[in-house]
């Protein structure tokens, strides 16, 4: 069947430090996939997309990695500050159907 | 609007009773969408409307829940008999297509809590 899996465990730094989150996806072969952002009380927020055949792609403090053979992503913050503390959710196209979401990772940034 | 409005923000049921969520997605997007996240989990698709095609219902969990989307704008997603498993929080987004390379606009969602 096919799943996205991101650690459920929260992932704790502190400030400065570069955070670091993974996605890993079974039995899809998705072309793009995007990150989310989701405060409490909130809906996600689009962050990034990257296509399979983008290995890269950054914008300011963030860079997105898409290896479609491990079927892995990683999302890193560099620089992190408390304001970056969230849930960080990546989701995947799946053929014609809506986005997939992982059940997110979330960060929190000591200062 | 500026956003996705979604109303009410806060719900509270009766097992039972009948309740409407209503989704005001951004003006000029085609694609709506509803999803629905329990505590602490991810998002689960139930729904999407792309312009004057069927809607996919694919995600929708029984026939106690529907969606109608009025005029290719407002939304409502409608539960009949709520069950305690419904309490959730109901989020809905839209895009401007349903493209494989979208991105969605969500609302806040509505919390909903069944007694």
């Amino acid at each position: 069947s096919q799943k996205i899996e991101q650690n459920s465990e929260a992932l704790n730094i502190q400030e400065g430090k570069t955070a670091t989150l993974t996605c890993n996806y079974t039995n899809y072969s998705p072309a793009y996939l995007q990150w989310y952002r989701q405060d409490p009380g909130r809906g996600p927020v689009f962050l990034l997309l990257i296509r399979e055949n983008e290995k890269e792609k950054r914008k300011e403090r963030l860079k997105v990695t898409f290896d479609t053979t491990l079927k892995q992503s990683l999302f890193h913050i560099t620089a992190s500050q408390p304001a970056d503390s969230a849930t960080y959710l990546c989701a995947l196209e799946a053929g014609r159907r809506a986005l997939t979401f992982g059940s997110g990772t979330r960060l929190q940034v000591q200062p | 609007g500026a956003g996705v409005s979604q109303s009410p923000s806060n719900k509270v049921t009766e097992k039972g009773k009948d309740v409407e969520l209503r989704c005001d997605p951004i003006s000029g997007h085609t694609a709506l969408y509803w999803y629905r996240q329990s505590l602490g989990q991810g998002l689960e698709f139930l729904i999407y409307f792309q312009g004057n095609s069927a809607p996919d219902k694919s995600g929708l969990p029984s026939d106690r829940f529907s969606a109608e989307r009025t005029g290719g704008s407002v939304s409502t997603l409608t539960i009949q008999r709520t069950q305690q498993e419904d309490s959730a929080v109901y989020l809905c987004a839209s895009s401007l297509v349903r493209t494989a390379n979208e991105k969605l606009f969500f609302g806040s969602g509505t919390q909903l809590s069944v007694l």
